[in-house]
């Protein structure tokens, strides 16, 4: 079963705009995660949030945990059409050895 | 350096035969993740290898399903007796011990079974 839920399902922009995605779980967590996959093939790791962090930055991506409610969001900011990918949040709840559950993931087209 | 990667990239197959998925995790990664990935929804665990540690099999679907990896390195997933509903893109992933945070992935491999 999944544990995370992204919302929105399918997110659509104009080039220069920002994107958010938000997730939400299930369960206690040791760490979240963020993912990017183009084409429906090979993920790639894009930045990881401690459960004990409430804010992390990485050049354009933001990512911020509420606990509390067992929420995250991703935010891109100055969207690129090479922004146009799925991504998907991920947690860690088994004792830091990242067996991850995925959400089904946010589809994000940005256009030209 | 080489990542993760698979062979096949696409597997064609007739429902009720077996078939056999691999991965070449990157050198040095002590451990090993399959995935399953569903048209249009997210990864779904499989089977966890770490070391010489009984790998840890929870979310393997039914026991048609199964997974070694031999000297510690590459990996097999075999299905046997495929139905339809096993298609999909299977991912492994392999990761350091130290960090353990970041899984790296390799393409996939993509399963119809007709």
């Amino acid at each position: 079963s999944q544990q995370g839920e992204e919302d929105p399902q399918a997110l659509s922009i104009q080039e220069g705009e920002n994107a958010t995605m938000n997730c939400s779980y299930k369960t206690s967590i040791n760490n979240l995660q963020w993912y990017r996959q183009n084409s429906g093939r090979g993920l790639v790791h894009l930045i990881l949030i401690r459960s004990n962090e409430r804010e992390k930055h990485s050049g354009r991506l933001r990512v911020t945990l509420d606990t509390s409610k067992k929420s995250s969001s991703l935010l891109i900011t100055a969207s690129r059409a090479a922004d146009t990918a799925s991504y998907f949040c991920a947690t860690d709840a088994s004792g830091g050895y990242n067996k991850l559950i995925f959400g089904a993931g946010t589809r994000l087209a940005v256009h030209p | 350096g080489a990542g993760v990667s698979q062979s096949p990239s696409n597997k064609v197959t007739e429902k009720g035969k077996d078939v056999e998925l691999r991965c070449d995790p990157i050198s040095g990664h002590t451990a090993l993740y399959w995935y399953r990935q569903s048209l249009g929804q997210g990864l779904e665990f499989l089977i966890y290898f770490q070391g010489n540690s009984a790998p840890d099999k929870s979310g393997l679907p039914s026991d048609r399903f199964s997974a070694e990896r031999t000297g510690g390195s590459v990996s097999t997933l075999t299905i046997q007796r495929t139905q339809q509903e096993d298609s999909a893109v299977y991912l492994c992933a392999s990761r350091q011990e130290l960090p353990r945070e970041t899984q790296y992935f390799g393409p996939g491999t993509r399963l119809l079974v007709l």
